[in-house]
């Protein structure tokens, strides 16, 4: 099956630790996303790609860092300096120079206690 | 600055009682209006992209339009699993997706 995968499902970590998240899809799609979602909002994009080797900041890309060294995978790391780490997670892909249909993965809830 | 909104914030039909939730835009340029469903802890998931005003689009009980200014999500005789929040977004033609908050669908048996 095609699609995106996004893991861990829930992720708990302490305050000062940083952590990664996986994205990895199998849709042969060029452009990746990573969006957060707080309750009540909409989402917010952190970091895009439209390319390998390639990424552009979002609307709120301070405290993330991501890599795009392979097609398949854009992992996103929440650094210690991200003030409000606690939030739904969302990678996404698109192919580009289409329909620009945007698919999106199932998720990860990080809690930073 | 691109901005979508939508309207209600929350909706609550009975079973049969159709509605239409409402998502207006105002982007630089836009290449395509999507729609989206999201249940609770889950990724949104693709409905519908209208490209172009007058458009029309249709699954199930649900159907989308668009205008220039905005883009409508009918729902037609809506059943309890219809129940989420409906996402829309604009895609522009620099190449970003613009979302609005959503609006949350409870159907009623």
């Amino acid at each position: 099956d095609g699609g995106i995968t996004q893991s861990p499902k829930y992720l708990f970590r302490k305050e000062g630790q940083n952590v990664t998240l996986s994205c990895e899809q199998n849709l042969n799609h060029d452009a990746m996303y990573w969006y957060r979602q707080d309750p009540g909002q909409g989402l917010r994009l952190i970091y895009y790609s439209q390319i390998v080797n390639d990424f552009q900041k979002g609307d709120i890309a301070e405290g993330y860092s991501v890599s795009r060294e392979k097609k398949e995978s854009f992992p996103l790391t929440v650094t210690s300096a991200q003030k409000n780490p606690t939030a739904f997670y969302l990678c996404a892909s698109t192919q580009t120079g289409g329909s620009y249909e945007q698919y999106f993965g199932p998720g990860t809830r990080l809690t930073v206690t | 600055e691109d901005q979508v909104t939508q309207s209600p914030e929350a909706l609550r039909l009975q079973e049969g009682e159709s509605s239409s939730l409402n998502c207006s835009y105002t982007v630089s340029g836009l290449r395509g209006l999507f729609w989206y469903r999201q249940d609770p802890g889950k990724g949104p998931e693709f409905l519908f992209t209208l490209y172009s005003a007058g458009e029309e689009k249709e699954k199930e009980r649900l159907k989308a339009t668009l205008t220039k200014k905005e883009s409508f999500l009918h729902i037609t005789a809506p059943k309890p699993e219809d129940s989420a929040t409906y996402l829309c977004a604009a895609f522009t033609y620099g190449q970003n997706f613009v979302f609005g908050p959503g609006t949350r669908l409870s159907v009623l048996p």
